[in-house]
């Protein structure tokens, strides 16, 4: 298997503009979870999928955050309107059930300007 | 909720010496103990982990050791090589089944 894939790998955008980010987790798992890495926080968890629903968006910073899982195979985060305190590498991480193993993907390194 | 603090924040050891890195987690019903390796430009990656019903797990020069009762766990990476230089984070599987992270240790190798 390839791995969780994420894209783009960076993603550089002007304040104000909708950014979306794309996850394809590995096949079989059944959860899916998106990061946010900064020096500042570290790793936050923003919010996890099970078997394509949302169990705990709790993470998630504010209203301009947005994620979805339409299927097995896809998730995507939106922000709208970013922001440069977006800037950030966020990372989707999947794992077999949710309390097995987390693989991570490359991450998408966002910099808003 | 859970807690989870880790030290040191940078450790320095020179290239065949032993590294050892410590967490502390706050919320004793936690049975999950993860340790992760993130080299640069990487996602973190799984190394090794421990559950609360073990107190020591081994694989080849790297080890756990838990300690339910302080509720601290400790990573340790023997006979040290350039390319264990990472930041590596402990992890803790809190009752919601969510991982809570440490902050993270920068290793450098020296040569």
């Amino acid at each position: 298997d390839a791995g969780v894939i994420q894209s783009p790998r960076h993603e550089v955008t002007e304040m104000g503009q909708e950014v979306t980010l794309r996850c394809k987790p590995i096949s079989g798992h059944n959860s899916l979870f998106w990061y946010r890495q900064t020096m500042m926080r570290g790793l936050e968890l923003l919010i996890y999928f099970n078997n394509n629903v949302p169990i705990d968006d709790s993470g998630m910073p504010e209203d301009r955050f947005s994620a979805k899982m339409p299927n097995a195979s896809f998730s995507t985060l939106k922000i709208q309107p970013s922001e440069p305190r977006d800037s950030a590498v966020y990372f989707c991480a999947s794992s077999l059930e949710v309390n097995t193993e987390a693989f991570f993907g490359q991450g998408t390194r966002l910099t808003v300007v | 909720g859970e807690n989870v603090e880790q030290h040191p924040s940078t450790l320095s050891v020179q290239e065949g010496d032993s590294a050892v890195i410590k967490c502390t987690y706050s919320d004793s019903a936690s049975n999950y103990f993860p340790w992760y390796k993130q080299e640069l430009g990487k996602g973190p990656q799984l190394i090794i982990d421990i559950r609360s019903n073990v107190g020591e797990k081994k694989d080849q020069r790297i080890a756990v050791t838990l300690n339910k009762t302080a509720k601290h766990f400790s990573l340790h990476i023997t006979e040290t090589q350039p390319e264990d230089s990472a930041v590596y984070f402990c992890a803790a599987r809190d009752s919601n089944y969510q991982l809570i992270w440490g902050a993270g240790t920068k290793l450098i190798i020296k040569p």
